[in-house]
């Protein structure tokens, strides 16, 4: 168990739909990272959260938002979903040592 | 903006040889690069990391080292076994201020280690 958990593991969805997935981090750490990985694009950064503020953006979409809660639990949320978002939902927390991935949610959009 | 490029993206060994992946990056102010094994299904693991201001780090069978000057840096896995099948990525951040800046990865090498 890395510390960070990932719900739900697996989703289903249909195209069009919006979906919430949810991170807890590693106890203790403020920053919290949301990665993608599709077969051919490998992990793609999405978005870096730090104490509740944005700090960083990667290839993130319009379509997708995201957010850190004061608990410091993060949402990714993905909205007008598409084929090809199916994908590994990866988050990641880190403290100044290192970083710690949880075990992702594997999303399909049919 | 930052780029890591990751070399081989397969790599097929025989058991008890030994496996070598190379990575090259482009920001020069990164100084944290760690590598990861991710098994299917699973999320990345740490396997070993390297910082700046060190060259070389061993950590048994596996080892990393890192040229600043080149911008390059290796995982050396020696006396494979077939459970050190898996896919590597490397990765490289900017860190500093209690908070480590965002990892970007390498695309990943698949390894397999045959019996």
């Amino acid at each position: 168990d890395s510390g960070v958990t990932q719900t739900p593991k697996h989703l289903i969805t249909a195209t069009g739909q919006r979906v919430t997935l949810r991170c807890s981090p590693r106890s203790g750490d403020l920053s919290v990272y949301w990665y993608q990985q599709s077969l051919d694009q490998g992990l793609q950064f999405l978005i870096q959260y730090y104490n509740g503020e944005e700090r960083a953006k990667g290839n993130i979409l319009e379509r997708f938002s995201a957010q850190q809660f004061p608990d410091l639990h993060s949402e990714l949320n993905l909205s007008s979903l598409e084929l090809g978002d199916s994908a590994l939902y990866f988050c990641a927390s880190s403290d100044p040592r290192d970083y710690t991935f949880g075990s992702g949610t594997r999303l399909t959009v049919v | 903006g930052e780029n890591v490029e990751q070399h081989p993206s397969t790599l097929s060994v025989q058991e008890g040889d030994s496996a070598v992946i190379k990575c090259t990056y482009s920001d020069s102010a990164s100084n944290y690069f760690p590598w990861y094994k991710q098994e299917l299904g699973k999320g990345p693991q740490l396997i070993i990391d390297i910082r700046s201001n060190v060259g070389e780090k061993k950590d048994q069978r596996i080892a990393v080292t890192l040229n600043k000057t080149a911008k390059h840096f290796s995982l050396h896995i020696t006396e494979t076994q077939p459970e050190d099948s898996a896919v590597y990525f490397c990765a490289a951040s900017r860190g500093g201020g209690g908070s480590q800046g965002n990892l970007i990865f390498g695309k990943g090498t698949k390894l397999s280690v045959k019996p």
